[in-house]
């Protein structure tokens, strides 16, 4: 069955460094993966999605590729702010489509 | 507009008691999903709705949960005799309709509801 691995460890970067979080899947290689922020006591927010025959997609300081060779995606903040902490989440969806499996997320901590 | 609200934000419960959690989806939302999510852990799929369609259970854990939606709009969560492996953060989302072919459609979520076993 499918999986997803985030890596579970919190990720520490400085300011106005670039973070890069990364979202690896195990089994086939779904339409398209979307990535979300979660921030502690609330939901997850939509960020971005990325299709299958996209390599690359961006949104201001947000940047995420798609491998299905490597079956992993990369979500690159670049100048990043305190404000960017949060937990990061990736999903995909089962062959239902509607239906998405979650990754654990991780977190990221920008220190001023 | 309103976003998708939950209630009761916290909810602490004794062991073997029912619990009702209820979710608001954004108005013009055909689709619902109800998710759980443990500390450090992944959202557990457990529900979800699609306008008049049968809700896909699969996700559901027991018989003990059940779940209903009314007038295509707001949802409960029903959980029968509470056990502490219950506990858990309560997700809702909604998204636009989703008939047929690819969606592609962004899950809108509620802020959740602490649901706490003792």
């Amino acid at each position: 069955s499918q999986k997803i691995e985030q890596n579970s460890e919190a990720l520490n970067i400085q300011e106005g460094k670039t973070a890069t979080l990364t979202c690896n899947y195990t089994n086939y290689s779904p339409a398209y993966l979307q990535w979300y922020r979660q921030d502690p006591g609330r939901g997850p927010v939509f960020l971005l999605l990325i299709r299958e025959n996209e390599k690359e997609k961006r949104k201001e300081r947000l940047k995420v590729t798609f491998d299905t060779t490597l079956k992993q995606s990369l979500f690159h903040i670049t100048a990043s702010q305190p404000a960017d902490s949060a937990t990061y989440l990736c999903a995909l969806p089962l062959d239902s489509n509607y239906q998405l499996i979650w990754g654990a997320g991780t977190k990221l901590i920008i220190k001023p | 507009g309103a976003g998708v609200s939950q209630s009761p934000s916290n909810k602490v419960t004794e062991k073997g008691k029912d619990v009702e959690l209820r979710c608001d989806p954004i108005s013009g939302h055909t689709a619902l999903y109800w998710y759980r999510q443990s500390l450090g852990q992944g959202l557990e799929f457990l529900i979800y709705f699609q306008g008049n369609s049968a809700p896909d259970k699969s996700g559901l854990p027991s018989d003990r949960f059940s779940a209903e939606r009314t007038g295509g709009s707001v949802s409960t969560l029903t959980i029968q005799r509470t056990q502490q492996e219950d506990s858990a953060v309560y997700l809702c989302a909604s998204s636009l309709a989703s008939s047929g072919g690819v969606s592609y459609n962004e899950q809108f979520f509620g802020p959740g509801t602490r649901l706490t076993v003792l």
